[in-house]
């Protein structure tokens, strides 16, 4: 079974922080992404790496950044989070068609 | 612009009736559409992909169809289970320099009343 994990489940963090979100596979995937899920929006492409090292970005890359560093590991980085960045971010590895989804990380900007 | 769309944000269904879900796309560069599910506080889980060279595959209870003229698939559930409430996304997934970009609609919370 391919494992998706996401560091946390919950996150508080204070209006311009950074905030670092994090995501490892144990399947050896190439690709990753990070989604955001909104009511009434879905699921929105923030960013998504292809290979260690290489990043796209997504439908909605403004206020975020990311890190490949290793094959296994992609992290979401807020540089100065903001209220409107309050919402359910989810990690994808991506084998040829199908998604595999951590558990998602709930993230409260106050 | 909204590629992938899901008009409907919630469907509710009696138990042992036919759920359908609807889809609507607007790129005919698609290559494979999916259908995932997702509980609370859960990430989505596959369900049912299609290529596009398809116009119906079945898994179980699960059958999507793809309509290439509408730009238009749907996911039939039959019988539809208590267990089945959760909210369905459908996805479409373009190949470009080889690698999949995966886009997602909006969703359809779906009720199966028992």
């Amino acid at each position: 079974d391919v494992k998706v994990t996401q560091s946390s489940r919950y996150l508080v963090k204070r209006t311009g922080e950074k905030v670092f979100l994090e995501c490892v596979q144990d399947m050896d995937h190439e690709n990753m992404f990070w989604y955001r899920q909104d009511p009434g929006l879905g699921l929105r492409l923030i960013y998504f790496s292809y290979d260690v090292k290489m990043k796209e970005k997504g439908d909605i890359p403004e206020g975020y950044s990311v890190s490949r560093e290793k094959k296994e590991r992609f992290s979401l980085i807020l540089e100065s989070a903001s209220t409107n960045q309050t919402s359910m971010y989810l990690c994808a590895s991506i084998v040829e068609t199908e998604a595999f989804f951590g558990q998602g990380t709930r993230l409260t900007v106050v | 612009d909204q590629q992938v769309k899901q008009n409907s944000p919630s469907l509710s269904v009696q138990e042992g009736r036919i759920s359908i879900l609807n889809c609507d796309y607007t790129n005919s560069m698609f290559d494979y559409f999916l259908w995932y599910k997702k509980y609370p506080a859960e990430g989505p889980t596959f369900l049912i992909s299609i290529s596009s060279i398809k116009d119906k595959n079945e898994d179980g209870r699960f059958t999507v169809f793809l309509n290439k003229s509408a730009k238009h698939l749907s996911l039939h559930i039959v019988p539809s289970q208590p267990g089945d409430s959760a909210v369905y996304f459908c996805a479409a997934i373009r190949r470009r320099e080889g690698t999949y970009k995966y886009i997602f609609g909006t969703g359809t919370r779906l009720k199966v009343l028992a």
